[in-house]
């Protein structure tokens, strides 16, 4: 079945850095991918998003880029700041439905 | 403030109780979603409703009994649940399914033990 796949499950940055997290996935007819950030005790919540005939998306520290080619997409934050610390999910969506897949998530440690 | 909420925040029941979680959407949204968050785990899509009509069952035990009374509300309705459905049940909305309608708005979550 579909999937995605996220790497890696843990990041440790100091602050100021930058911090890359990779998602790969199955389903070439997926067309849309969001990044969500969930904070404790808290839900997900989008951060960016982009759409398959798009290649880049930046807004303001973060950035996501697109790979259809090797279905890879990648979330980039910059300057990382303590209150960037969360987990932060990939997903992907295909055309037409609801069916949202997720990735793993990944634990980002922003230190002072 | 997403404009989802979600009752109650924690749940601990029995094996044998029935209980049930609510969600409620301020966004004026057509679709409304219930996901499983295990530890360590990916989000699991439980459920989809669309105008109140179910358009996903993720092949969901039937221990777990969804209900859309309408666009705004969604219930998830639990009874003799086992200690593996100890999880934390997200609620999201979305406009609908296409385009940009497809952006989700998440609760805080309903954090379920079983014992």
């Amino acid at each position: 079945g579909e999937n995605v796949e996220q790497h890696p499950s843990t990041l440790s940055v100091q602050e100021g850095d930058s911090a890359v997290i990779k998602c790969t996935y199955s389903d070439s007819a997926s067309n849309y991918f969001p990044w969500y950030k969930q904070e404790l005790g808290k839900g997900p919540q989008l951060i960016i998003d982009i759409r398959s005939n798009v290649g880049e998306k930046k807004d303001q520290r973060i950035a996501v880029t697109l790979n259809k080619t090797a279905k890879h997409f990648s979330l980039h934050i910059t300057e990382t700041q303590p209150e960037d610390s969360a987990v932060y999910f990939c997903a992907a969506l295909g055309t037409g439905g609801f069916k949202t897949i997720f990735g793993a998530g990944t634990r980002l440690f922003v230190k002072a | 403030e997403t404009g989802v909420t979600q009752t109650p925040r924690h749940l601990v029941m029995g094996m044998t109780n029935k209980k049930s979680l609510k969600c409620e959407q301020h966004l004026g949204h057509n679709a409304m979603y219930w996901y499983k968050q295990s530890a360590k785990k990916p989000l699991e899509l439980m459920f989809v409703y669309n105008f109140k009509e179910q358009t996903e069952n993720n092949s969901v035990p039937s221990r777990f009994s969804p209900e859309c009374p309408n666009s705004s509300h969604l219930f998830l309705h639990l009874h003799t649940l086992q200690p593996e459905d100890s999880a934390l049940y997200l609620c999201a909305s979305s406009q609908g399914w296409e385009g940009g309608d497809r952006e989700q708005y998440f609760g805080p979550g309903t954090r379920l033990t079983v014992t």
